[in-house]
């Protein structure tokens, strides 16, 4: 069974430039998250998808973040403009439903830089 | 909200040494508890979770968390560790009710020395 693919792995930018990152969860998996790491910190929740829809999206910066799900499969985080701060891993992680029982797969992450 | 406190950020070991990675929780509503592991250059995957029943729960590579609702503590032990054990351990609590979403404590890096 693949398991959560993530893209890039690694991307540096410039502060006031625009990223996106791609996501592609386990087959079958209905409930998709993305989760934003910074070092020396644990993962923090960003948004939660169920299908095509937002489940929570509470601490995700909306003046510059944006995500979509459009089809209920894949994914793609979008930050614009970058700032210092955003520099961290950025994770995705998928379950068969949602859930506070329900284990979380996760993929590689992406590592951003923003200079 | 709930919130998780991992107090050791860095534990070095000896091969073959016990080990307790020390995590707290904080929760005004019942939790479910994990712990999450993530090998250098890897994702993070489950190592244990505790839902229900026996408060002590094992991996299938020598782990074992017991849950602790008078301390709100979910510790992590093992035995006896080896050199793969390396890696980063995260404690992570979701709450039953309300918000239900994963939320995960600092880390807290195991290096283990031959």
């Amino acid at each position: 069974e693949a398991g959560v693919a993530q893209s890039p792995r690694y991307k540096i930018i410039e502060k006031r430039q625009s990223v996106a990152f791609w996501c592609n969860p386990i087959s079958g998996h209905a409930t998709l998250y993305w989760y934003q790491q910074i070092l020396g910190q644990g993962p923090k929740l960003l948004i939660q998808f169920q299908n095509n829809g937002v489940v929570d999206d509470s601490q995700l910066p909306k003046d510059r973040f944006s995500a979509e799900r459009l089809k209920g499969v894949d994914s793609t985080l979008k930050i614009q403009p970058a700032k210092l701060e955003d520099s961290a891993v950025y994770l995705c992680a998928s379950s068969l439903s949602q859930g506070s029982r329900e284990t979380q797969y996760f993929g590689p992450g992406t590592r951003l830089l923003v200079l | 909200a709930q919130s998780v406190t991992q107090l050791d950020s860095q534990v070095p070991v000896f091969e073959e040494a016990p080990v307790e990675l020390r995590c707290n929780y904080s929760s005004s509503v019942s939790v479910y508890l994990f712990w999450y592991v993530q090998y250098p250059n890897q994702g993070l995957q489950l190592l244990l979770k505790y839902l229900s029943g026996s408060t002590l729960v094992e991996s299938i590579n020598g782990f074992e968390a017991e849950f602790n609702k008078s301390q709100t503590s979910f510790h992590l032990r093992k035995p006896s560790v080896h050199i793969s054990d390396t890696a980063e351990y995260f404690c992570a609590v979701s709450e039953l009710q309300g918000a239900q979403k994963l939320v995960f404590g600092q880390g807290t890096r195991l290096t283990i020395n031959p």
